[in-house]
């Protein structure tokens, strides 16, 4: 069965510094990756996705995710944080064939500080 | 153009009682999925409709059922509820059952006493 590992419940950061949200996979071929965020009180908003092609995914806001087999990793990065960037971020995965059921990490809370 | 609409933003029930949560998808989009968020924790998959057809079911009771209609929205109906059953109840819908890509609507916070 394909999961997904977020390693960090939560993250705290400063106004313009990195960001870096780690996602680890387990699947025995390449999946699908997803990187979602949700803001208080909302649904999921789709930042990013890889889907077998550029191993390098840019998404919205500034963010954008490397797709490493060797490390089985997806980890979410951008340069510099932004008070609005505080929210829950999910990595999920979907299987390369049949339905696209989203199997969701635990999450991981950033919050950003002055 | 309207995104993923669901009803009622809220609902309180008590133990025992019956739930019925509403889905619409985006115009056009043909299949309609379903997840349970628990405070804390991360969406867990519970059905995917493609074509008023169940195309996959997560591992949750019986108690839990839902079905599509000819113009794709979607019911959720969970009977006998138990505490444990509160959470954010969200749909996502997509083109294709198969689409790598969905789109979430804002959720039902279903509350059980």
């Amino acid at each position: 069965a394909q999961s997904v590992t977020q390693l960090g419940s939560h993250v705290s950061v400063s106004e313009g510094a990195l960001v870096l949200l780690r996602c680890n996979y387990s699947s025995s071929v390449p999946p699908y990756l997803f990187w979602y965020v949700q803001y208080p009180n909302q649904g999921l908003q789709l930042l990013l996705k890889y889907t077998s092609a550029a191993t390098l995914v840019k998404g919205i806001n500034g963010f954008e995710a490397e797709f490493k087999k060797s490390e089985t990793s997806f980890h979410l990065t951008k340069p510099s944080a932004h008070m609005s960037d505080a929210a829950e971020y999910f990595c999920a995965v979907t299987p390369t064939g049949g339905g696209n059921k989203l199997t969701f990490g635990t999450g991981t809370q950033l919050k950003v500080e002055l | 153009d309207a995104g993923v609409t669901q009803s009622p933003t809220h609902l309180i029930k008590t133990r025992g009682q019956q739930v019925t949560l509403r889905c619409s998808p985006i115009s056009g989009h043909k299949s309609v999925s379903w997840y349970q968020q628990v405070l804390g924790q991360g969406p867990q998959f519970i059905f995917q409709y493609y074509e008023k057809e169940e195309r996959g079911r997560g591992n949750f009771p019986d108690r839990f059922s839902a079905r599509q209609f000819p113009n794709y929205s979607s019911e959720l109906n969970v009977n006998a509820l138990l505490l444990g059953d509160s959470a954010l109840y969200l749909c996502a819908s997509s083109l294709y059952w198969t689409s790598n890509e969905q789109f979430f609507g804002p959720g039902t916070r279903l509350t059980v006493l």
